[in-house]
């Protein structure tokens, strides 16, 4: 069964700063996708980063990147230059490639920016 | 605009009461599915549909019913709620399965039954 770990519950970083979200994940697939998503406290899912696990490169999206080490199965997200709008709950998650495309999620990184 | 809307987005309600949550996408998604987002357990699968009359459980179905008449909707049904079903919810859509197929989540339920 695929699992998601996020071991951090909560961080503070101060404003402009990098984060890294750790995220770990286990499956027996060799093929998956992997996901971040953004939940401010207004509740909505934001989707921020898609990793493909045949992806030569780590992907990019903006101020977020995506630290894929495949052989460690670690996928952590990276925030440059923190902004106080980055306050939020972060998810981690994993979709199989075939058939039902279930998204498993991780129990989430409660990031605060600290001005 | 492309988006999954969601209603109602805020119901307190009784035990025993029926009720629907309706979701629709307007983006000709065949992929949906909905999720229930609980502290500490992030959020989970309760049903998906890969198309139009083709619907399945996910990891936590009992209590909950849905049907797929149109490719746009994809609504939830609780029968007789109870207050474990207490929950925040999604509703999410994708084109159809492959690479990438990225989710795309509705604003979200929440619901409390009393």
């Amino acid at each position: 069964a695929q699992k998601i770990t996020q071991t951090q519950p909560g961080m503070f970083v101060q404003e402009k700063e990098a984060v890294t979200l750790d995220c770990t994940y286990d499956t027996s697939d060799p093929s998956y996708g992997l996901f971040w998503y953004k939940q401010p406290s207004s509740g909505e899912m934001i989707f921020l980063i898609y990793q493909g696990s045949y992806d030569q490169q780590n992907a990019t999206e903006g101020r977020y990147s995506l630290n894929f080490q495949k052989a460690r199965k670690s996928a952590n997200l990276v925030i440059s230059a923190s902004q106080l709008g980055d306050s939020a709950m972060y998810f981690c998650a994993m979709r199989e490639t075939f058939g039902n495309e279930k998204l498993t999620f991780g129990t989430g990184t409660r990031l605060t920016i600290i001005p | 605009e492309a988006q999954v809307t969601q209603n109602p987005r805020y119901l307190i309600t009784v035990t025993g009461k029926k009720l629907t949550v309706t979701c629709s996408q307007n983006m000709n998604h065949e992929y949906m599915s909905w999720y229930r987002q609980d502290p500490g357990l992030g959020l989970r699968q309760i049903y998906y549909s890969m198309n139009v009359e083709v619907t399945d459980k996910g990891d936590v179905p009992e209590g909950y019913k849905v049907s797929r008449k149109e490719k746009r909707n994809f609504p939830l049904i609780l029968e007789s709620p109870s207050p474990n079903q207490t929950s925040l919810y999604f509703c999410a859509s994708s084109l159809s399965p492959g690479y990438p197929n990225t989710q795309y989540f509705g604003p979200g339920t929440r619901l409390t039954v009393l």
